[in-house]
């Protein structure tokens, strides 16, 4: 089968770090792919991790480990605008990818 | 630039009635995709296009859904006859097959479609 497990939500201060993990079991694999999502908005591609490490891009970052079946996003310098869900998606070969339910982020002051 | 389009933005129609939801991907994409959204069961993937062939509709729920693809620049997905059920978010994405299909996929504004 294929699953994909992430936290429902999670609450962190501004200025802090927060990591969101996902767990994924796919009969394939061709990569990992993090997207953004704003209450009432498109998602919106944030990384994509397709070898094992740690891929940096700003304040956000995203780590894979296929033998694990296992990524994480971490976001630093957190900011009020950071409040969203965030999706953990897996390529399983081909054009099919398929999403997480998304973990909701709160910001607080 | 343009990114993907969908229309309508919202949709509220009475149970039975046809709906037909309508996306232009963005130019020189050659991979289609359509998501229906909901609390409860998150982003699903409906079906998904590669060179305006239909690839996998396995996730279409009931032959109640159709979609086509006329032309690299327009698809629709119908229901007839709409449920209740049905209310969702539909949102229509597109990519740049380059990576085999793992591709970064570009999501359109969406459709909030109720069904009364």
């Amino acid at each position: 089968g294929q699953n994909i497990d992430q936290p429902t939500e999670m609450t962190a201060t501004e200025g802090a770090i927060v990591q969101i993990n996902c767990t994924y079991q796919t009969s394939g694999f061709n990569g990992l792919f993090w997207y953004q999502q704003h209450a009432g908005e498109a998602p919106t591609f944030l990384s994509y991790n397709v070898l094992d490490g740690l891929e940096e891009k700003g304040r956000f970052s995203s780590f894979l480990s296929r033998s694990k079946g296992y990524s994480y996003l971490l976001l630093k310098e957190l900011q009020m605008k950071d409040s969203a869900s965030y999706l953990c998606a897996a390529n399983t070969g081909g054009f099919k990818t398929i999403f997480g339910a998304g973990t909701r982020l709160f910001v607080k002051a | 630039d343009a990114g993907v389009i969908q229309s309508p933005r919202h949709e509220v129609t009475e149970m039975g009635q046809e709906v037909t939801l309508r996306c232009k991907p963005i130019s020189g994409h050659n991979s289609l995709f359509w998501y229906r959204q909901t609390m409860m069961r998150g982003l699903e993937l409906l079906i998904y296009f590669n060179n305006n062939v239909p690839i996998d509709d396995s996730g279409m729920p009931e032959d109640r859904f159709s979609a086509k693809m006329p032309n690299a620049s327009f698809s629709t997905l119908k229901i007839q006859p709409s449920e209740p059920r049905d209310s969702a978010v539909y949102f229509c994405a597109s990519s740049l097959a380059i990576r085999g299909g793992a591709d970064t996929q570009y999501f359109g504004p969406g459709t909030r479609l109720t069904v009364l």
